[in-house]
């Protein structure tokens, strides 16, 4: 069975304060990971995909980076803006939908 | 990145009667679109799965006759939750999918909040 795990559920951090959050999968067979953002009585926004093993992609102040078991999204010295749940997915070969994991919910504190 | 509504973005009804969701792709077409469930500091619940022209799939544990599933054309997808009860209450959001040149990517929608008196 697919399975998604992200930690930690929670992060708080100090704006400037970079760090890293940690989604490890095990899937029989891996389409795509995804990252969303998604913020409190709204639905999830696109971040990335990731198709293979060394693949990395950013976005402002974001990178993810993936590897066979986990994908990192690192944050690089955050705003207050970029407070958030963020949420880790993916998507086997052959299927349509995504697993997801829990989330982790980051704050950044001003 | 490709866009999609959902409307209303909240809806209150009373116990018993039906509400239609619909979810719309506005600048692509979708053969696939999702249906999600959310409670409160929680993940993301996949409720089913519809594909354009033929019935939804549905998960474990969810009623089709209560969700029913529309997805009559390439931009449009309604759920309707019938004989609405207070424990229907909750977040929905739909999601379609996008397969574009290699890419294979979901987006959802903004969610719609159902409130159940």
């Amino acid at each position: 069975e697919d399975q998604v795990t992200q930690s930690p559920e929670a992060l708080r951090l100090q704006e400037g304060e970079s760090s890293s959050l940690n989604c490890s999968y095990t899937v029989s067979g891996l389409r795509g990971l995804f990252w969303y953002r998604q913020d409190p009585g709204k639905g999830p926004e696109f971040l990335f995909t990731l198709y293979s093993a060394g693949e990395e992609k950013e976005k402002e102040r974001l990178k993810a980076t993936l590897t066979k078991k986990e994908s990192f999204l690192h944050i690089t010295a955050p705003k207050p803006e970029d407070s958030a749940t963020y949420l880790c997915a993916v998507l086997a070969r052959g299927a349509q939908k995504l697993v997801f994991g829990q989330g982790t919910r980051l704050t950044i504190n001003p | 990145g490709a866009v999609v509504s959902q409307h209303p973005s909240w809806v209150i009804c009373k116990s018993g009667t039906s509400v239609k969701i619909e979810c719309r792709s506005l600048d692509f077409q979708a053969t696939t679109m999702f249906w999600y469930r959310q409670f409160p500091k929680q993940s993301l619940m996949l409720m089913a799965t519809s594909n354009e022209g033929s019935k939804a799939t549905y998960e474990q544990g969810v009623e089709k006759d209560k969700f029913l599933i529309n997805h009559a054309s390439l931009t449009l997808s309604t759920l309707t939750v019938t004989s609405a009860h207070p424990e229907d209450s909750s977040f929905y959001i739909c999601s379609a999918r996008v397969w574009d040149r290699g890419s294979d990517t979901q987006y959802f929608g903004p969610g719609t909040r159902l409130t159940v008196l």
